[in-house]
């Protein structure tokens, strides 16, 4: 079955320091690949994808993610971490379902606080 | 601009009301999504509509009746809800109902008292 796995829950970094938040996806398919982003009681924002092509992308925000095929992850990273990067940060992968529909299936998120 | 709104901010009903929740697109996109997040949760999928058709619909208890009136326009009605359908409910649209990505509205707050 697909799935998407953070296995960080919380994770608090100094600012200025840099940041790599875990994804690992289960799907039998080509993957497509997404990180969201959202401040409290707020929508999510979308910082990159994946969905062919060069594994390693880059995003907004100073963002980038790699994607690796043989680790099924998909690993977000900051070099250098800003007070306002504190939030929820959500991987997802797009599946298809029988039917011929598709989702976003979500990882349960890791929430990020940025110590001054 | 890549921009998805959402009415109201903030809603606060009773068990016996009925109300409705509006989301609007403007970029073109041929799918929208309703989605429902409780407290440090991922979204959950709950309406579909491709083409301003219904196209999923994950189980949802029929006090929750979604409505797409055109292409850009997306409404979720509201009728008889318990406490614990408190939540944030957000809003998404994409280019089409394959495997694109997906912009959320900043969502709609609901207490159900």
């Amino acid at each position: 079955a697909q799935s998407v796995t953070q296995p960080d829950i919380h994770i608090t970094v100094s600012e200025g320091a840099s940041l790599e938040l875990r994804c690992n996806y289960s799907y039998g398919a080509t993957p497509y690949l997404f990180w969201y982003v959202q401040s409290p009681g707020q929508g999510l924002q979308l910082l990159l994808k994946y969905f062919s092509g060069d594994t390693l992308v880059q995003g907004i925000k100073g963002f980038e993610a790699e994607f690796k095929r043989s680790q099924s992850s998909f690993n977000l990273r900051k070099p250098s971490v800003h007070w306002s990067d504190a939030a929820e940060y959500f991987c997802a992968v797009a599946a298809r379902f029988s039917g011929g529909y598709n989702k976003l299936i979500f990882g349960a998120g890791t929430r990020l606080a940025v110590h001054p | 601009d890549t921009e998805v709104t959402q009415t109201p901010k903030h809603l606060v009903m009773g068990m016996t009301n009925k109300k409705s929740l509006k989301c609007e697109q403007h970029m073109g996109h041929r799918a929208m999504y309703w989605y429902k997040q409780k407290a440090k949760k991922p979204p959950e999928l709950m309406f579909v509509y491709s083409y301003e058709k219904l196209s999923i619909n994950e189980s949802v208890p029929s006090r929750f009746s979604p409505e797409c009136p055109n292409s850009s326009l997306l409404n979720l009605h509201l009728h008889a809800l318990q406490p614990e359908d408190s939540a944030l409910y957000l809003c998404a649209s994409s280019q089409g109902d394959t495997l694109y990505e997906q912009y959320f509205g900043p969502g709609t707050r609901l207490t159900v008292t």
